[in-house]
């Protein structure tokens, strides 16, 4: 079945340092999503990508799309402790369910 | 709209017994999945429903069950609980989970956090 790997498991970044985190998958996928768990918290829908090589900015967030949509990146610049928290991606190849990865758990020192 | 309500929000139960757990998705959503949750492993896939169906299944030994109703809210169990069974359960609904790219946004509740002692 559809995998859907994510790296790295965890980072811890000083405040103001730039993080990225990697998502590919073993199937091509229609669409990718993305969600942020903060601690304590539930995961909640931040953006979702469809077309090959989609780029997609929300203030200090850049998240693309592979051009063979099979993978896809998150990048936070000058992260803030407010980023703290994991980070989800989650894809679907056509009429499938969402498959999510397992996840970025981001710390971030002051 | 109110959101995605899970009860009970906290559980401790004993090692043997079983649970049931409830999910209310969104006026409209017609899909929910679970997922448990433990520090490191991410979210496991438990089950989807769809339409009073289990559409598709995770790799979970055959204690854990669930079902849907014909208002779509869903409820999950677990029998025979192991300590290993401690963990955040969540569950996401979506408009049909499938398909239009549209309809498969996952909206989580607050999970149910089971404690097994």
């Amino acid at each position: 079945g559809q995998q859907v790997m994510q790296i790295p498991q965890y980072q811890h970044v000083q405040e103001g340092e730039d993080f990225t985190t990697y998502c590919n998958s073993s199937t091509t996928l229609s669409n990718i999503q993305w969600y942020k768990q903060r601690p304590g918290g539930h995961p909640v829908f931040l953006i979702q990508l469809v077309k090959s090589g989609e780029v997609k900015k929300q203030k200090r967030l850049t998240f693309q799309f592979g051009e063979a949509k099979k993978n896809s990146s998150l990048h936070i610049t000058a992260t803030q402790t407010t980023d703290v928290g994991t980070y989800f991606c989650a894809g679907n190849s056509g009429y499938s369910t969402l498959t999510f990865g397992k996840g970025t758990m981001l710390l971030v020192s002051p | 709209k109110a959101g995605v309500t899970q009860t009970p929000r906290y559980l401790i139960k004993t090692r043997g017994q079983q649970v049931t757990l409830s999910c209310s998705p969104i006026s409209g959503h017609r899909s929910v999945s679970w997922y448990q949750q433990t520090p490191g492993q991410g979210l496991q896939f438990l089950f989807e429903y769809f339409s009073e169906t289990q559409r598709n299944k995770g790799n979970f030994p055959g204690r854990f069950s669930g079902r849907q109703f014909s208002n779509s809210r869903s409820e999950m169990n677990v029998s025979t609980l192991e300590l290993g069974d401690s963990a955040l359960y969540l569950c996401a609904s979506s408009l049909s989970g499938q398909g239009r790219i549209v309809d498969t946004e996952a909206f989580f509740g607050q999970g149910t956090r089971l404690t097994v002692v």
